[in-house]
C-alpha cells in the first residue's frame, strides 16, 4: 500500500474551516484515499473516501489533487466536537491488501 | 441497531492468564476485524474475517486466536497474556463486497496485563 504523510498536529478556531493535508506521493491508480477520525477513547469513525474526483458528504469534503499525490480533508465549520485524531489511509480497491492500515494521524484541536 | 458491541470495556489480567474479548454486530456484515491500539499509536490489524468460517492474519497476529462460527460474532482469544498485550482493542465490521468500504468500529476494550 502507498504510504501517507500527515502533520502530527494542527489547531483550528471554532467556526472556521479546518483543512487537513495528506501526502500520498506513491499512490497507484487503483488505490482509494480514505479518511477516518478518532475522538478520544472512542473507536474510529469513517468520514469520507475518494479515488480521483472531489467528494462531499454531510461531514466533510475531500479534495484530491489532479496528480493524486496529495489530498485535503476539509471540515467547513469546525466545532469543539471535531477535536480528534484524523487518519488519512490509502487502500487498494481489491485483493488481500484491502485491509485498512492506520498510521499516526493528525491531532486536530479546535479552539474556542 | 446496536452496531458493533464489544465486551468487556475494561479487563485486567495477570501474565499467563487467558481470556476472550467478545465482539458482536447486528448489521449482518460479512467482514469483521480486530485492531489493537497502543498509547500514542495508530491502529494495527490483528486478525480479520471475510465471512463465517473464514479467518486470516493481519499485521500483528502472534499471541491471538480468532474464530468465526457465525456472521454476528468474532471473538478474540488471548492464549497466555503478556504485558506486551496491554492495549486498547477495537473490533470493526463492514458489509462484504468490493464496493463496501465503510468500517464500523466498536467502542473498544481496555486491556491491562500485569
Amino acid at each position: 500500500d502507498a504510504k501517507t504523510t500527515q502533520p502530527t498536529s494542527m489547531d483550528c478556531a471554532e467556526g472556521r474551516a479546518a483543512n487537513l493535508p495528506c501526502n500520498h506521493s506513491t499512490i497507484s491508480g487503483n488505490e482509494y484515499v480514505y479518511w477516518y477520525r478518532q475522538i478520544h477513547s472512542q473507536g474510529p469513525q469513517y468520514i469520507i473516501h475518494g479515488l480521483k474526483n472531489n467528494e462531499t458528504n454531510e461531514m466533510a469534503s475531500l479534495i484530491i489533487t489532479e496528480d493524486r499525490k496529495s489530498s485535503t480533508l476539509i471540515l467547513p465549520h469546525a466545532t469543539l466536537r471535531d477535536t480528534a485524531v484524523y487518519y488519512c489511509i490509502v487502500r487498494p480497491r481489491s485483493g488481500s491488501a484491502r485491509q485498512l492500515t492506520f498510521g499516526s494521524g493528525t491531532q486536530l484541536t479546535v479552539l474556542p | 441497531n446496536a452496531g458493533v458491541t464489544q465486551t468487556p470495556k475494561f479487563q485486567v489480567l495477570k501474565t499467563g492468564q487467558s481470556m476472550t474479548l467478545q465482539c458482536a454486530q447486528d448489521m449482518n456484515h460479512e467482514y469483521m476485524s480486530w485492531y489493537r491500539q497502543d498509547p500514542g499509536m495508530g491502529l494495527r490489524l490483528i486478525h480479520y474475517s471475510v465471512g463465517a468460517g473464514i479467518t486470516d492474519q493481519g499485521e500483528v497476529p502472534n499471541g491471538y486466536n480468532v474464530s468465526r462460527s457465525t456472521t454476528e460474532d468474532f471473538p478474540l482469544r488471548l492464549l497466555s497474556a503478556a504485558p506486551s498485550q496491554t492495549s486498547v482493542y477495537f473490533c470493526a465490521s463492514r458489509p462484504g463486497g468490493q464496493q463496501n468500504e465503510k468500517l464500523f468500529f466498536g467502542s473498544g476494550t481496555q486491556l491491562s496485563v500485569l
